[in-house]
């Protein structure tokens, strides 16, 4: 069975501070998602990683998948009340295959206070 | 296009009970997946369907069921329910179900009393 470790589990700052959240696994994904969750809603795709050492940027929000596509980290720079939600993230196995479905951590709550 | 939409948003029953809950995919998709989502377990796999046929399984209960018809859209059912059944209930669906990525429906709140 993957699993994936999300990190820290509950993360509260101030408007206009940076943070990094984490996801990692001692499994190999052949990709890697970051999904937002805000409350009362499902789960939206961020971004999707495929290759080791990957680097994406998102306005504010820049994801990295790790050399080895064993972690993840989502970084957000200058954090607004807006990036408040739960951020997952999912990875796809490698190989694929039939038996395909992601495996998801279980979040990092973010909240951003004005 | 519409997104993935799924029905009654909120559920209110009583143990022992069963319930029904209803998830149109996003037109063209082919594969729908379930996943129930609590505060202390996060998302968990239920099931997956594609072309009407389930073609993966998580670790639940045979309480837990689904299916889908020829329009793509899904339906699962939990019967006997239990206390600890109250969950968020998410739908997903995507073109393959191997595209790597998902659409997810809003959710069904099911609160079992």
């Amino acid at each position: 069975t993957q699993l994936l470790e999300q990190s820290p589990q509950f993360l509260s700052i101030q408007e206009g501070e940076n943070l990094t959240v984490y996801c990692n696994s001692s499994s190999v994904f052949s990709s890697l998602q970051w999904y937002r969750q805000e409350p009362g809603e499902g789960p939206v795709l961020l971004v999707t990683v495929v290759t080791g050492g990957e680097v994406k940027k998102l306005k504010r929000l820049t994801f990295q998948f790790g050399d080895a596509r064993k972690d993840s980290s989502l970084h957000i720079t200058a954090a607004q009340p807006g990036d408040t939600g739960l951020y997952l993230c999912a990875g796809a196995p490698a190989g694929g295959g039939s038996n395909y479905k992601l495996t998801f951590g279980k979040g990092t709550l973010l909240t951003v206070n004005p | 296009k519409a997104g993935v939409t799924q029905t009654p948003r909120y559920l209110i029953k009583t143990r022992g009970q069963q319930v029904t809950l209803s998830c149109s995919p996003i037109s063209g998709h082919r594969s729908v997946s379930w996943y129930q989502q609590t505060p202390g377990q996060g998302l968990q796999f239920l099931f997956e369907y594609f072309s009407e046929t389930q073609r993966n399984k998580g670790n639940f209960p045979g309480r837990f069921s689904g299916r889908q018809f020829s329009n793509s859209r899904s339906e699962m059912n939990v019967s006997t329910l239990e206390l600890g059944d109250s969950a968020l209930y998410l739908c997903a669906s995507s073109f393959s179900g191997q595209d790597a990525w998902l659409s997810f429906g809003s959710g069904t709140r099911l609160t079992v009393v």
